[in-house]
């Protein structure tokens, strides 16, 4: 099973507005990820969790939190968002053994997110 | 800069053509040649994927092929089916404490009956 499972489907907020992400994994993966996809675009990078440990932030803005509670989840907050920040939000996860050199990232369905 | 550079942006192939999408890539630090295939509205699905120890690899219609010298790999897709209509995502990956996957700019099919 390469299943990863992200809630909701969609969302709509206000600028105003605290929402959350939620992804969740049960491959046994100890990496995870959240990419941002803007339409007819490649996904972005934004966040990187290795057992658990954020270890990769790539520059993105504060009102983006992201969670690890435990190994087979991760959440994404949101707080007062702007309409540019409107797009697909993706989870991702793999193995991130360290040996053998790099694995497959397996990616949810998304969340799609729009900010009014 | 981008990592991995991928053509052509949109490709228009009859049904039962092959359809056929290049990839480039500079840093040989790379060691992991994932293609992604993506509807509208739904996540990146892993379709094929390789190592650069070996020239080509086969998964039914599916066939990357792979040249480490050149840095370059491509997707061929036989018999080419409207169902394969997506966008489909070249990347490369590497280990550098983390596992980093950098994304081609994609090519939009479009396999028509």
């Amino acid at each position: 099973d390469t299943e990863v499972t992200q809630t909701p489907k969609h969302l709509v907020m206000g600028m105003t507005n605290k929402k959350s992400l939620k992804c969740e994994q049960h491959m046994g993966h100890r990496a995870m990820y959240w990419y941002k996809q803007k339409a007819k675009k490649p996904p972005e990078l934004m966040f990187v969790y290795s057992y658990e440990k954020l270890s990769i932030n790539e520059s993105v803005p504060s009102r983006f939190s992201p969670e690890c509670p435990n190994s087979s989840l991760l959440n994404l907050h949101l707080h007062a968002l702007q309409p540019e920040d409107s797009a697909l939000y993706l989870c991702a996860s793999s193995q991130d053994s360290g040996t053998g050199g790099a694995d497959t990232q397996y990616f949810g369905p998304g969340t799609r997110l729009t900010v009014l | 800069q981008q990592q991995v550079k991928q053509s052509p942006q949109s490709l228009i192939v009859q049904k039962g053509g092959i359809s056929i999408i290049n990839c480039a890539y500079e840093n040989t630090a790379f060691d992991y040649f994932p293609w992604y295939q993506q509807f509208p509205g739904k996540g990146p699905a892993l379709l094929i994927a390789i190592r650069p120890d070996v020239s080509e690899k086969k998964e039914g219609r599916f066939t990357i092929s792979f040249n480490k010298s050149a840095k370059q790999f491509s997707l061929h897709i036989m018999d080419s089916q409207p169902g394969d209509s997506a966008t489909y995502f070249c990347a490369a990956s590497m280990w550098d404490g983390a596992n980093n996957l950098f994304f081609g700019t994609g090519t939009r099919l479009t396999v028509i009956p």
